[in-house]
């Protein structure tokens, strides 16, 4: 069974950062690209960044770039964000995806989302 | 311009027929698989439906997908109380260089 446990969540003021992990199990986690994808409350799904199985190949939202960092580690089975420079308006809960082959693509399997806060 | 466009809502009664559908452009819809994603109440959401028709094993054949030009659409048929929720359409955009989602449509069950 596929399992996606995220961490790292939490309340950061403005200028702040955090970094998100997401736990990976019940798959062959180097054969898969992997993405996170944000909610903000009571919105809509946006994709934030996404990252190839062997990881030589990051893309992001363009409202992302330069502010967030994206990584894994095949080694042990985890994918990351490097959140900087926040704003209120990366308020969101942020889910950690399993994507369909190793291209980023389409979204498989979603974790249950950790929510991120940020306010003085 | 790189938008996938959803009607904000959309209803039906129990038993009926619901179309969603996702309207994009070149760079995203036309050349690119369309997926669909199922957020029920206080869940994560899922996979309905990938490359354009596909069924992921679980889900039920009353949902379906197709795409046609620079459009995709979502059927749900023998509509049921608990379809209610949020469905999204998702695909990959050129020009954005990621993952495009459309701004969600929510069924409610009459």
């Amino acid at each position: 069974e596929v399992q996606l446990l995220e961490s790292g969540g939490g309340l950061v003021q403005p200028g702040g950062s955090l970094r998100l992990s997401c736990a990976a199990s019940g798959f062959t986690f180097t054969t898969y690209s992997m993405a996170w994808v944000r909610q903000a409350p009571g919105k809509g799904l946006q994709w934030v960044s996404g990252i190839s199985a062997g990881g030589n190949n990051a893309f992001y939202a363009d409202s992302m770039k330069g502010h967030f960092t994206i990584s894994r580690d095949n080694a042990k089975n985890t994918l990351y964000l490097q959140m900087n420079s926040l704003r209120a308006e990366d308020t969101a809960i942020y889910y950690c995806t399993k994507g369909l082959g190793t291209s980023v693509s389409g979204i498989e399997y979603w974790g249950q989302g950790t929510l991120v806060t940020v306010s003085p | 311009q790189s938008v996938l466009t959803q009607p904000p809502s959309a209803s039906g009664t129990p038993g009926q027929r619901v179309t969603i559908s996702c309207s994009g452009s070149s760079s995203n819809i036309e050349s690119y698989y369309g997926y669909w994603y199922q957020q029920l109440p206080g869940t994560a959401p899922k996979l309905l439906i990938y490359k354009n028709d596909q069924r992921p094993s679980g889900v039920p054949d009353r949902f379906s997908g197709s795409k046609s030009g620079t459009s995709a659409s979502l059927a749900i048929s023998d509509l049921r109380s608990e379809d209610e929720g949020d469905y999204y359409c998702a695909t990959w955009d050129d020009s954005l260089r990621g993952v495009l989602f459309g701004g969600g449509t929510k069924v409610t069950v009459l």
